[in-house]
């Protein structure tokens, strides 16, 4: 089993529609979490970090389930602009400052 | 501030030959990780550095690569004998790893190097 898992997709989604993604990660002791986007052909870049109680960044909300040990991604009214790879990314207890990476999934925004 | 930077951003070489990729964190971040990423897939860990700790090589590979850094500042990957399988995109990426928090975690990332062996 993966350390970081994700549905590798293409989630296939009209301009507008609210998309979600789930990871789920295998080490219970996991820290830190983090959703990063990747452009075609670019680096992958921070989107937002995922805090225990929940966090929002305009249309982005990111959830955090540590019981069940998965987080999501939700993105609401969705645009053009947001076809990328969204990567989730955690970091285990005593990693120093590694993080493990999931593979990705990939969000096309249908206009 | 400037970013992490990589050189060359492109690279095609002839199997067999040795090629040596450099990369330049963000000044302050002690912290320096080498990824690998072929088309479509996901980041592979290669290397990570922090400070002047041992690195964790656990993810190279081979002994063809290897990787140094000069204190808190420039690293190289080298990689020796290319194969056409190492035909790939290489990241670098620095984080500032000291204290908590998730400042301290963010990985930013270069533009990569493309590496094409033929």
């Amino acid at each position: 089993r993966k350390e970081v898992e994700q549905d590798p997709g293409p989630f296939n989604v009209p301009e507008g529609a609210t998309v979600a993604f789930n990871c789920t990660y295998s080490n219970s002791a996991s820290q830190s979490f983090f959703w990063y986007r990747q452009d075609c052909r670019k680096e992958p870049k921070l989107l937002m970090s995922v805090y225990s109680s929940g966090n929002e960044d305009g249309r982005f909300t990111a959830q955090l389930n540590r019981a069940s040990q998965y987080i999501s991604l939700l993105i609401r009214d969705s645009k053009l602009s947001d076809s990328a790879t969204y990567l989730c990314v955690v970091r285990p207890m005593d990693s120093n400052y590694q993080l493990i990476w999931g593979a990705g999934t990939k969000l096309i925004i249908k206009p | 501030g400037a970013g992490v930077s990589q050189s060359p951003s492109n690279k095609v070489t002839e199997k067999g030959k040795d090629v040596e990729l450099r990369c330049d964190p963000i000044s302050g971040h002690t912290a320096l990780y080498w990824y690998r990423q072929r088309l479509g897939q996901g980041l592979e860990f290669l290397i990570y550095f922090q400070g002047n700790s041992a690195p964790d090589k656990s993810g190279l590979p081979s002994d063809r690569f290897s990787a140094e850094r000069t204190g808190e500042s420039v690293s190289t990957l080298t990689i020796q004998r290319t194969q056409q399988e190492d035909s790939a995109v290489y990241l670098c990426a620095s984080s500032l790893g000291l204290g908590g928090g998730a400042i301290a975690y963010e990985q930013f990332f270069g533009p990569g190097t493309r590496l094409t062996v033929l």
